[in-house]
């Protein structure tokens, strides 16, 4: 079993419709994020979390939520999803310290018509 | 603020051929700088990554990169490629301000032909 599982792999949904992206871990981290990649922009961070009860912006937070449910679970959600919000999602773990390696999940490919 | 640049966006290259794949970055601090590379359908993986000491590091499947302070660059290397080693390659930066903040670059796709 992978070590950091996102379900769904591929999703396809309407605009204006709340959707919901699930990660687990088994890494026993603290750690969790979620990154979208583009073509040609790389991947940029959304939300990042250092525990249950820590939950911080990245750089593109807008439009989006996430819940920390525990140490091992980390959801992200668009409240009213738009076309623009169309690309490949990514939640990762690390252990504390920026010195650490992120770990990634197999992605959710995530289209809004 | 920290920031990366990878320098080609597309490297095409023939197989056993060496290969370069470019990447600056800034930063007013000190930083902790990684390779990642993404395979079709997959997430990134760590190849290697550079923390203190010694400037060449060597990762996996025989990549390696060299850290140069001066020029500000963190360029990965490696003297004969392989198809299977066609992916995206990201480089990515984390600053020891506190905290996590890792900054990746836009990607440059490595496409091996035989």
């Amino acid at each position: 079993d992978a070590d950091v599982t996102q379900t769904p792999r591929n999703r396809i949904t309407k605009t204006g419709k709340r959707i919901m992206l699930e990660c687990s871990q088994t890494k026993g981290h603290d750690r969790m994020y979620w990154y979208r990649q583009d073509p040609g922009l790389g991947l940029r961070l959304i939300y990042y979390s250092f525990d249950v009860k820590d939950i911080n912006k990245g750089e593109i937070s807008d439009g989006y939520s996430v819940s920390r449910q525990a140490q091992a679970k980390f959801s992200l959600s668009l409240e009213s999803a738009i076309p623009n919000q169309t690309a490949l999602y990514f939640c990762a773990t690390s252990d504390r310290g920026a010195d650490t390696e992120a770990f990634f999940g197999q992605g959710t490919r995530l289209t809004v018509v | 603020a920290q920031s990366v640049t990878q320098l080609d966006s597309q490297v095409p290259v023939f197989e056993e051929a060496p290969v370069e794949l470019r990447c600056n970055y800034s930063s007013s601090v000190s930083v902790y700088l990684f390779w990642y590379v993404q395979y079709p359908n997959q997430g990134l993986q760590l190849l290697l990554k550079y923390l203190s000491g010694s400037t060449l590091v060597k990762g996996i499947n025989g990549f390696e990169a060299e850290f140069n302070k001066s020029q500000t660059s963190f360029h990965l290397r490696k003297p004969s490629v392989h198809i299977s080693d066609t992916a995206e390659y990201f480089c990515a930066v984390s600053d020891l301000t506190g905290g996590f903040k890792t900054i990746f670059g836009a990607g440059t796709r490595l496409f091996v032909k035989a």
